[in-house]
């Protein structure tokens, strides 16, 4: 079975400093790993994704991830936020067994203050 | 790129009554989508698996006979919401996966979500 933990629900930061958002999953198979964003009543836009390749993934908009097996984590990271990145992440686990949905963690809201 | 269309967008009906929300994949075939719930705040709850031409497969807890699934043809699948009742008021967004060379990647392309308000 899979499941993700989003350690922190809200995570606040100025403009300009770094982000953290956390993420640990667990996993039967080998995993692959997302991150999706969400504006207020918008849909989903992927992030980033780690499919078993390089362990350091980079994404859209400044984003990166790095895949820790050791640790379990797969943690988002941005050095330098925008007000603009205020939304909702979601770390997102889809085990490699052909036709498994993917699962969502509980998400974390991202405000960014001025 | 490859874009899931859902609509309606927004939705307001009366308790007691029906609502039909559409998603289509408009640039590649989808012989599977996805179904999820999300609550206010909340994150996304898989609520079944659309199979063009046979059953949706539910997860736990959820009423088939509520919730309606039909995957007619490979790039529309519909979700019924049947006798809506206030509680049924939610987020529903539809999603389907990428393919490689027939091979599913694993990501998912989302709709953008239909706002369901039951009064």
């Amino acid at each position: 079975a899979q499941s993700v933990t989003q350690l922190d629900s809200h995570v606040s930061v100025s403009e300009g400093t770094p982000v953290l958002l956390r993420c640990n999953y667990s996993s039967s198979y080998s995993p692959s790993l997302f991150w999706y964003v969400q504006h207020p009543n918008k849909g989903l836009q992927l992030l980033l994704k780690y499919t078993s390749a390089a362990t350091l993934v980079k994404g859209i908009n400044g984003f990166e991830a790095e895949f820790k097996k050791s640790e379990t984590s797969f943690h988002l990271t941005k050095p330098s936020a925008h007000m603009s990145d205020a939304a909702e992440y979601f770390c997102v686990v889809r085990s490699n067994q052909a036709g498994t949905a993917l699962i969502f963690g509980k998400g974390t809201t991202l405000s960014v203050s001025s | 790129g490859a874009v899931v269309s859902q609509h309606p967008s927004r939705v307001i009906c009366k308790s007691g009554t029906s609502v039909k929300i559409e998603c289509r994949s408009l640039d590649f075939q989808a012989t599977t989508m996805f179904w999820y719930r999300q609550f206010p705040k909340q994150s996304l709850m898989l609520m079944a698996t659309s199979n063009e031409g046979s059953k949706a497969t539910y997860e736990q807890g959820v009423e088939k006979d509520k919730f309606l699934i039909n995957h007619a043809s490979l790039t529309l699948s519909t979700l019924t919401v049947t006798s809506a009742h206030p509680e049924d008021s939610s987020f529903y967004i539809c999603s389907a996966p990428k393919l490689a060379g027939g091979t599913n990647t694993g990501e998912l392309f989302f709709g953008e979500g239909s706002r369901l308000t039951v009064l």
